[in-house]
């Protein structure tokens, strides 16, 4: 199946400082690309859908200056951690539909975010 | 906004037991999907079910999406520890749109 990647897997940073998560699309391209965060023991919560070549769409109560995303390119977006405080430590995973595929929605492999 | 709620939460097995998992959206739905997330994994799609009734198999998983489109289940016959995880559905109110997931059923099965 179609291969989604992120980086970093896991990060460490201190307070105030800006944290950049890619998603990467590594066989497929990818117009649409979602970001979800994972809390344990729960579900996804979809925080936006990034759009390759415009304006991602957040959704209800996701401040969209504090959680920058660009989606410059047909298999890359970024997720940007703006200012982070220890209440934005989570799991952060993008996944990505296969263009002209399937429903089907592939997952990379997360991002743990540790703010200090 | 649509809702998906799943059930149970939490279920712990006894190796070579059954296992289900029910779903239930609050809105009609034009496919349901459903995904594996193992311990410190991401999830992993198992299958989508678009039509009314549908009932599909793989191995030892059955899984049904309902007549009105708005609910579903997961059953597992005869779990194994391979089984572990937690499994989550998701929903999608027309195709493409944003997934909508439940809150997950995390199996545990004990050898």
């Amino acid at each position: 199946g179609a291969v989604v990647s992120q980086h970093p897997s896991r990060v460490i940073c201190k307070s105030g400082t800006s944290v950049k998560i890619e998603c990467r699309s590594l066989d497929f391209q990818a117009t649409t690309m979602f970001w979800y965060r994972q809390f344990p023991k729960k579900s996804l919560m979809l925080m936006a859908t990034s759009n390759e070549g415009s304006k991602a769409t957040y959704e209800q109560g996701v401040e969209k200056d504090k959680f920058l995303i660009n989606h410059a390119s047909l298999t890359l977006s970024t997720l940007t951690v703006t200012s982070a405080h220890p209440e934005d430590s989570s799991f952060y995973i993008c996944s990505a539909p296969q263009r002209g595929g399937s429903n089907e929605q592939f997952f990379g492999p997360g991002t743990r975010l540790t703010v200090l | 906004g649509q809702q998906v709620m799943q059930i149970p939460q939490y279920q712990h097995v006894q190796e070579g037991e059954d296992f289900t998992t029910y779903c239930n959206s609050s809105t009609t739905l034009s496919n349901i999907q459903w995904y594996k997330q193992r311990p410190g994994g991401h999830p992993v799609f198992l299958i989508q079910l678009v039509k009314s009734g549908e009932v599909k198999k793989q191995k030892r998983l059955t899984f049904q999406f309902g007549e009105a489109k708005k609910n579903s289940s997961l059953h597992i016959t005869a779990t194994q520890t391979t089984d572990v995880g937690t499994y989550f559905c998701a929903g999608q109110e027309t195709s493409g749109s944003r997934l909508t997931f439940g809150e997950g059923t995390q199996l545990t099965v004990n050898p």
